[in-house]
């Protein structure tokens, strides 16, 4: 168990609607990462938040948009779902703001299928 | 600037060794090294800073080689618990780490 926890676990939805993953990093972190996994997939970097304001971004697409709250979760928000968006989510956290060579920790991720 | 990783896949017996490759167009800065089991979270293995240092801890290591940005994971003797997907990340900006393509690796008794 890396402390990182998702929620929810599985979610069914169809195309055209919007859903919202939410991530509760470790305890003391301040980073949150969100990746994207496609079947048989790697991991796609979407965005990275730090204590509350975007740092980085990667592959994300304008339908997609993420934040970070004062208490340090984060909520990524799906919109306007087409079928290539399921997937596997996965929210990782680091203690600071990932610069060089700093751990990430990963959560459980959250499964997300589009009908 | 996505990391190539090779081989795609292993398959191994009990007990045999197995190198993963990890290289890119980059200069590094670090790499890092995870494992991924079926449907479950990736799993930190470990991070290589740039210096060409090799680390490990039981029969996984790695070494890192700045100058030719690469790196090798070196799997000794191994255990069926080896089994998953190795995924390699990459930094070589701030804030980003960009995951290779990874590498199935199965283990048979």
């Amino acid at each position: 168990d890396s402390g990182v926890t998702q929620t929810p676990k599985h979610l069914i939805t169809a195309t055209g609607q919007r859903v919202t993953l939410r991530c509760s990093p470790r305890s003391g972190d301040l980073s949150v990462y969100w990746y994207q996994q496609s079947l048989d997939q790697g991991l796609q970097f979407l965005i990275q938040y730090y204590n509350g304001e975007e740092r980085a971004k990667g592959n994300i697409l304008e339908r997609f948009s993420a934040q970070q709250f004062p208490d340090l979760h984060s909520e990524l928000n799906l919109s306007s779902l087409e079928l290539g968006d399921s997937a596997l989510y996965f929210c990782a956290s680091s203690v600071e703001s990932g610069t060089h060579g700093e751990t990430q920790y990963f959560g459980p991720g959250t499964r997300l299928l589009v009908l | 600037q996505q990391p190539v990783q090779s081989p795609q896949a292993v398959i191994l017996r009990e007990g045999e060794d197995a190198v993963i490759n990890c290289s890119s167009s980059k200069a590094l800065y670090s790499v890092h090294w995870y494992r991924q089991k079926h449907g479950e979270a990736p799993v930190f293995l470990m991070i290589l800073l740039k210096g060409g240092e090799q680390k490990g801890h039981d029969k996984i290591s790695a070494s890192f080689n700045e100058k030719k940005q690469q790196s090798s994971l070196y799997l000794t003797a191994s255990q069926l618990s080896y089994s998953g997907t190795y995924f390699c990340g990459t930094e070589w900006n701030t804030d980003k780490l960009i995951f290779g393509t990874g590498t199935r690796l199965q283990v048979f008794p």
